[in-house]
């Protein structure tokens, strides 16, 4: 079955960078689109962009552009995030999802997210 | 382009039915047949419960059915049970590769 697994919890200081992984098994990692999405404290889903997993390109929501930069291993099935010049609002669950085929923008299977906390 | 506009909060009893609404503009939820559905509860990740408008994964129980009107959408929690009491995220293509979500809906079941 189509799992995705990402890294686990994080704790950085203000300015700091960071990289999350997600690693895609159960299916041809290839085939399709990861979209990363992020949930602040008590606050609702923001989508942050997409990498197409065959070909590498992005597309990053306007806000995440400049700080935010997500690549793919195809080696081993795995995409990653990073996010630079970290702020304490930064301070969420950051969740990788596939796209639920290969023509759809649905997110049909989800990441377990990985709580980054933001603190000096 | 802004955020799809959903309601803060919804309730119901068990066994009645729920609608939560999703509004956006002609420019996403009224252009494209692209809605999706999402169920959340605490501490986990969300679950696709309804995609392009009306479509069920597998697994998911027919209590839960998806519509569209112009330029918004609705899901419909039919014979409200309490294990639907969670938050429900609608996202919709917004063409150009780009999605919108909504806000999210917690729904109480009293």
């Amino acid at each position: 079955q189509v799992q995705l697994v990402q890294s686990g919890a994080e704790v950085r200081e203000p300015g700091a960078s960071l990289k999350v992984s997600c690693k895609a098994s159960g299916y041809t990692f290839t085939d399709y689109f990861i979209h990363w999405v992020r949930q602040a404290p008590g606050q609702g889903l923001e989508w942050m962009g997409w990498i197409n997993s065959n070909s590498g390109a992005t597309n990053y929501v306007p806000k995440f552009q400049g700080w935010v930069t997500m690549t793919r291993d195809t080696s081993i099935s795995t995409a990653y995030m990073e996010l630079s010049r970290l702020r304490s609002d930064d301070t969420a669950v950051y969740y990788c999802a596939r796209t639920r085929d290969r023509s759809s923008p649905d997110l049909g299977d989800w990441g377990q997210g990985t709580l980054v906390t933001v603190s000096s | 382009q802004s955020a799809l506009t959903q309601p803060p909060s919804a309730s119901g009893s068990p066994g009645q039915s729920v609608a939560i609404s999703c509004t956006g503009t002609s420019s996403d939820v009224g252009s494209y047949n692209y809605v999706s559905w999402y169920q959340q509860h605490p501490g986990k990740a969300p679950k696709l419960i309804i995609y392009e408008v009306t479509k069920r994964p597998s697994g998911v129980p027919d209590r839960f059915s998806g519509s569209k009107s112009g330029n918004t959408a609705s899901l419909t929690v039919s014979g409200l049970q309490a294990e639907d009491e969670a938050d429900y995220y609608c996202i919709s293509y917004a063409g150009s590769n780009n999605l919108v979500f909504g806000g999210g809906t917690k729904l109480t079941v009293l």
